[in-house]
């Protein structure tokens, strides 16, 4: 079947625009998450949905940053404001239930803010 | 909180040839698990090997197998019979099984298998 789906695949911004990377999880998952992949610093964890539960949002780094889900599927981060430091390639995953706890990426989103 | 070290930034093998990358944690949690994955050149993350920390016995995928040491915290990948195809970075992620699910990561062994 279909894997997890991102777009854009690129995105150049300018500084203190807003942006919207968008999500497609692996249909029947119900667990989505957003990472980020910045050069030189890892992979960091940024925002959590599970189901109908309330988000775990607690790597967002600024309260520029949100993320909604709707309908329990498609999902959008977005950044507002943006700054150069928020350049960075995002990432979504998303996993099933029954306790295999594997998450599945998509390709990404790469971000340049100029 | 968790976290994950991978002491090896860069490493390389020849074709056909095995290699070991190492990952240790620090956790104090008793029910959770360990992962490894590669990212290619194309950017896409790429499932390898799942360990459950319940389970002694050390996870296999073909040519990808784990040595994983729960007292020493210590979650190695060998790549048997390496092919250029496994050039990729590998990332090492911590995942507790409990209500936060979210993935911690190594920041990641770039692996070159020369012909």
């Amino acid at each position: 079947g279909a894997g997890v789906s991102q777009s854009p695949s690129n995105k150049v911004t300018e500084k203190g625009k807003d942006v919207e990377l968008r999500c497609d999880p692996i249909s029947g998952h119900t667990a989505l998450y957003w990472y980020r992949q910045s050069l030189g610093q890892g992979l960091e964890f940024l925002i959590y949905f599970q189901g109908n539960s309330a988000p775990d949002k607690s790597g967002l780094p600024s309260d520029r940053f949100s993320a909604e889900r709707t309908g329990g599927s498609v999902s959008t981060l977005t950044i507002q404001r943006t700054q150069q430091e928020d350049s960075a390639v995002y990432l979504c995953a998303s996993s099933g239930q029954g306790g295999l706890f594997e998450q599945y990426f998509g390709p990404g989103t790469r971000l340049t803010v100029t | 909180a968790q976290t994950v070290t991978q002491s090896q930034p860069e490493m390389s093998v020849q074709e056909a040839e095995t290699v070991t990358l190492s990952c240790t944690y620090d956790t104090s949690e008793n029910n959770y698990y360990l992962f490894w994955y590669k990212q290619p050149p194309s950017r896409q993350m790429i499932l390898v090997i799942r360990q459950e920390a319940y389970k002694q016995q050390n996870a296999t995928e073909n040519r990808f197998s784990v040595n994983f040491q729960k007292a020493a915290k210590s979650f190695s990948l060998k790549i048997s019979d390496s092919q250029l195809g496994d050039t990729a970075m590998y990332f090492c992620a911590f995942l507790n099984a409990g209500n936060n699910r979210k993935l911690i990561w190594g920041l990641g062994t770039s692996l070159a298998v020369n012909p």
